[in-house]
């Protein structure tokens, strides 16, 4: 079974400012990967970045990067210079990458961030 | 090229009426799938499709769900009868398959169900 943690239910950040989303996860599965995904007030669920957990280097797209330690079971999102349009919801998931559930992804409830202008 | 579209986008039945929601993946997607979202909770996987077959229903709550993907295309998710507890958010997702399976899945706008 697996289970994603997010301790944050709530984060402020003030404009042009980083932040960071804290995603910590549990898996007996050897190959999994990690995901974040944006949820907008409009409701549709954006993917942001991946990360597989065999990446030896953490993932970056754009202005978002995971603080990926694979020994303490965490995959951080940083978001770097806030914009007022990066208030969102912001969901942790992963799924394993080969065998049974291999296509289900597990998520986390969440952290609603709040861009501060 | 469009994204997920879910039709529609909020649903308000009284419990024992039926209910059916309905998924249009991204063109050449041939893996589907539904997620649910409860109040309070996390967003809970219910099935995934491969072209028109079920590859994965672990997900379903019981037997009044019922998902149909209809010649490999759109995807239907009916309710009957709907209960209280079936009220939340449905998701439906897309993807197509990368090798190494390192593929992102992508969602729609969700439809917001409510069961009064």
């Amino acid at each position: 079974a697996q289970k994603i943690t997010q301790t944050q239910p709530g984060m402020f950040v003030q404009e042009k400012e980083a932040v960071t989303l804290d995603c910590t996860y549990d898996t007996s599965d050897q190959s999994y990967g990690l995901f974040w995904y944006k949820q907008p007030s409009s409701g549709e669920m954006i993917f942001l970045i991946y990360q597989g957990s065999y990446d030896e280097q953490n993932a970056t797209e754009g202005r978002y990067s995971l603080n990926f330690q694979k020994a303490r079971k965490s995959t951080n999102l940083v978001i770097s210079a806030s914009q007022l349009g990066d208030s969102a919801m912001y969901f942790c998931a992963m799924r394993p990458l080969s065998g049974a559930g291999s296509y289900q992804l597990t998520f986390g409830k969440g952290t609603k961030l709040s861009v501060i202008p | 090229e469009a994204g997920v579209t879910q039709f529609p986008s909020h649903s308000v039945i009284e419990k024992g009426q039926t209910v059916t929601l309905r998924c249009d993946p991204i063109s050449g997607h041939d893996n589907l799938y539904w997620y649910r979202r409860v109040m309070g909770k996390e967003i809970k996987f219910l099935l995934h499709f491969v072209k028109e077959s079920k590859q994965d229903e672990s997900g379903m709550p019981n037997n009044r769900f019922l998902a149909e993907r209809t010649g490999g295309t759109y995807s239907t998710l009916k309710v009957q009868p709907a209960e209280l507890e079936d009220s939340g958010v449905y998701f439906c997702a897309s993807s197509r398959p990368v090798e190494g399976g390192s593929y992102e899945q992508y969602f729609g706008p969700g439809t917001r169900l409510t069961v009064t």
